[in-house]
C-alpha cells in the first residue's frame, strides 16, 4: 500500500514564483511527516517535520508545509523561487510502531527558470 | 554535513561478487538505517539497527545482510551481485531509534555500478 503519493514527477516554476510541491498520505496511525531534499550528488536535507505540535511547520530556506488532516496532505509551499532551490524532494512518513524507518514518496524535481 | 559517513563513496564491480559498505552516525546516535536509491524503486528503506541490535527490517534481499558494531558504525554486506543491485545506498542515523517524531540525519551516499 502506498504511503505516501507525490503528485508530478516534475515541476518547473519561475524564478520569484511560488513554490508548491504535494504530498499526500495514507496512515491509520497519526502520521509524523518530513521533507527532504535531494541536491545532486548530495545525500538528503531534512527541510521540515511535523510531529503534531503545530500544523503549520516552518523550515529552512524559506519553505514551510502545512498539516490538513482532513485532506491527507502535507504539501510544500516557498513564496519566492530562487534558483538555488532547484532540486529533488521528497515526502517521508514514519509510521511503524516497531521501528522508525521511514516511507518515502517518489520524489518531485523541481526547475527554477530564469 | 550532516555529521553521517559513508565510505566507499563509488564502487563498481561484477555480477556475482559481494561488497561492503561502511556506515558512521553522527556522534551519540544510536540507530543506523540502511536505504537504496534506484531508478525504478525510489528511496527504499532496507533495515534498522539501534544501539548493535536488529529493530525493523523492510525490504532487504536475503542477498544482504548488515550488522552495527560496538562501536556503533555499521556495515550493509551485499553478496551474489546483480545488475539490478545498482544503486546508491544511503545511510542514516539518528539519535534513539523507536519515536517516529526523530530526524534522520543521511550520509552522502555510496553509489554500487554493478557490471
Amino acid at each position: 500500500a502506498q504511503s505516501v503519493t507525490q503528485l508530478g514527477s516534475h515541476v518547473s516554476v519561475s524564478e520569484g514564483a511560488l513554490v508548491l510541491l504535494r504530498c499526500n498520505y495514507s496512515s491509520s496511525v497519526p502520521p509524523y511527516l518530513f521533507w527532504y531534499v535531494q541536491y545532486p550528488n548530495q545525500g538528503l536535507q531534512l527541510l521540515l517535520k511535523y510531529t503534531s505540535a503545530a500544523t503549520l511547520v516552518k523550515g529552512i530556506n524559506g519553505f514551510e508545509a502545512e498539516f490538513k488532516k482532513s485532506e491527507t496532505s502535507f504539501h510544500l509551499t516557498k513564496p519566492s523561487a530562487h534558483m538555488s532551490d532547484a532540486a529533488e524532494y521528497f515526502c517521508a512518513v514514519s509510521l511503524s510502531n516497531t521501528g522508525n524507518q521511514f516511507y518515502f514518496g517518489t520524489g518531485t524535481s523541481l526547475t527554477v527558470i530564469p | 554535513d550532516s555529521g553521517v559517513t559513508q565510505t566507499p563513496k563509488h564502487l563498481i564491480t561484477a555480477t556475482g561478487q559481494r561488497v561492503t559498505l561502511r556506515c558512521s552516525p553522527r556522534s551519540g546516535d544510536l540507530s543506523v538505517y540502511w536505504y537504496q536509491q534506484s531508478l525504478d524503486q525510489g528511496l527504499q528503506f532496507l533495515i534498522q539497527y539501534y544501539n548493535g541490535e536488529e529493530r525493523a527490517k523492510g525490504n532487504i534481499l536475503e542477498r544482504f545482510s548488515a550488522q552495527q558494531f560496538p562501536d556503533l558504525h555499521s556495515e550493509l554486506n551485499l553478496s551474489s551481485l546483480e545488475l539490478g543491485d545498482s544503486a546508491l545506498y544511503f545511510c542514516a542515523s539518528s539519535v534513539g531509534g523507536a519515536r517516529r517524531s526523530e530526524t534522520q540525519y543521511f550520509g552522502p551516499g555510496t553509489r554500487l555500478l554493478v557490471l
